[in-house]
């Protein structure tokens, strides 16, 4: 597609329940990453990925979430046993290739936010 | 502890003047500093960039200042449109990271016709 798109555009779940968020990037990026901006904060980087391969998991807020990219383009992002504090918006950026600047574009999507009741 | 700042949490310009947006940040790391531009229900857009080698960087209305030594940069906006009224993200990478950038909580800037 044109741009990152991401699914479903909103979610509201019970405490304890799992999710599944979705995002698809632009076509031929290969890196991707995954923010969180609660209400009032910044964006919060939770993890990137290289192709399929996210060699860096530690910005991930506990081993309740876990993300995974499978043929170097959709990747998941997975919540379970959600909690209230997780309660935010998720966005989700791409761009052409991972630099040691990160110098190439971040190009995000419209987010998914997510409500715990 | 927050790297990056952004202590102003909302602005407002009239039309046609120029909008000062603030940043400060920790990290003598960081060689990499980026604007970004959200409106409501939307994902952020990359609007204007700075490498740390530089003290200018300009693209027509907008001009990113930075001083390395004050660990400060400043968007400038002029002149100011209302369709500019939004909320600005100032983000930085640090050297030898993987391209994660470090956000501020933003500042919300409204133009005033």
């Amino acid at each position: 597609g044109a741009g990152v798109s991401q699914s479903p555009s909103n979610k509201v779940t019970e405490k304890g329940k799992d999710v599944e968020l979705r995002c698809d990037p632009i076509s031929g990026h290969t890196a991707l990453y995954w923010y969180r901006q609660s209400l009032g904060q910044g964006l919060e980087f939770l993890i990137y990925f290289q192709g399929n391969s996210a060699p860096d998991k530690s910005g991930l807020p506990s081993d309740r979430f876990s993300a995974e990219r499978t043929g170097g383009s959709v990747s998941t992002l997975t919540i379970q046993r959600t909690q209230q504090e997780d309660s935010a918006v998720y966005l989700c950026a791409s761009s052409s290739q991972l630099t040691s600047s990160g110098t190439d574009t971040q190009y995000f999507g419209p987010g998914t936010r997510l409500t715990v009741l | 502890d927050q790297q990056v700042k952004q202590n102003s949490p909302s602005l407002s310009v009239q039309e046609g003047r120029i909008s000062i947006l603030n940043c400060d940040y920790t990290n003598s790391m960081f060689d990499y500093f980026l604007w970004y531009k959200k409106y409501p229900a939307e994902g952020p857009t990359f609007l204007i960039s700075i490498s740390s080698i530089k003290d200018k960087n300009e693209d027509g209305r907008f001009t990113v200042f930075l001083n390395k030594s004050a660990k400060h940069l400043s968007l400038h906006i002029v002149p100011s449109q209302p369709g500019d009224s939004a909320v600005y993200f100032c983000a930085a990478s640090e050297r030898g990271s993987q391209g994660n950038l470090i956000f501020g909580k933003g500042t919300k800037l409204s133009v005033k016709p």
